[in-house]
């Protein structure tokens, strides 16, 4: 069975702050997606990263896929409260994606 | 909005009963798939159609079963409902399949099982 952990759990920041959230699974996957939810509402695709080592920037966010293809990393750079949400990760095999339990991330004002 | 629609938004029913989850894709997906999501477990995923056929399935109980009818709707048929079936059920769609492919989720449907 393939496991993907997402840390921290929880995090709480102050609006400007700097925050990275991992995405680590002992199983290698074909490609790494991010997905944001919101409250009451399904989760959204952030990127899409396949090739080991790639890094994507998404205005404010940086997503990087480990050279092995087990892991992956969010980094976002000052932070605001629209940041709020939980990010997933899910690693992409075969036709299914596994998701992590994710990060539920406050971006207080 | 992703395009992928949902029915009902929210359901309450009792424990033995059985309930019927719709989900139409956005225009054009061929592929159509059901997760469930709880507290505990996160988003599990359920099962796959594409084009109608089953692809893949995933931690899909035996009371539970789905289908994908030729005008690509799906329905999750969830039967002998118990207090730990109670959690979120969305549904996802895709142009084709695959692993890199963009799933787009609907905005779920709420079951609460008492």
């Amino acid at each position: 069975t393939q496991l993907l952990e997402q840390s921290p759990q929880f995090l709480s920041i102050q609006e400007g702050e700097n925050l990275t959230v991992y995405c680590n699974s002992s199983s290698v996957f074909s490609s790494l997606q991010w997905y944001r939810q919101e409250p009451g509402e399904g989760p959204v695709l952030l990127v899409t990263v396949v090739t080991g080592g790639e890094v994507k920037k998404l205005k404010r966010l940086t997503f990087q896929f480990g050279d092995a293809r087990k892991d992956s990393s969010l980094h976002i750079t000052a932070a605001q409260p629209g940041d709020t949400g939980l990010y997933l990760c899910a690693g992409g095999s075969n036709y299914k994606l596994t998701f992590g339990k994710g990060t539920l991330l406050t971006v207080n004002p | 909005d992703s395009g992928v629609t949902q029915t009902p938004k929210h359901l309450i029913t009792a424990t033995g009963q059985r309930v019927t989850l719709r989900c139409s894709p956005r225009s054009g997906d061929l592929s159509v798939y059901w997760y469930q999501q709880s507290l505990d477990q996160g988003l599990q995923f359920l099962i796959q159609y594409y084009n109608g056929e089953e692809r893949a399935k995933g931690n899909i109980l035996e009371r539970f079963s789905a289908q994908q009818f030729p005008d690509l709707h799906s329905e999750l048929n969830l039967s002998s409902l118990e207090l730990g079936d109670s959690a979120l059920y969305f549904c996802a769609s895709s142009v084709v399949t695959g692993a890199t492919d963009t799933q787009y989720f609907g905005p779920g449907t709420r079951l609460t099982v008492l």
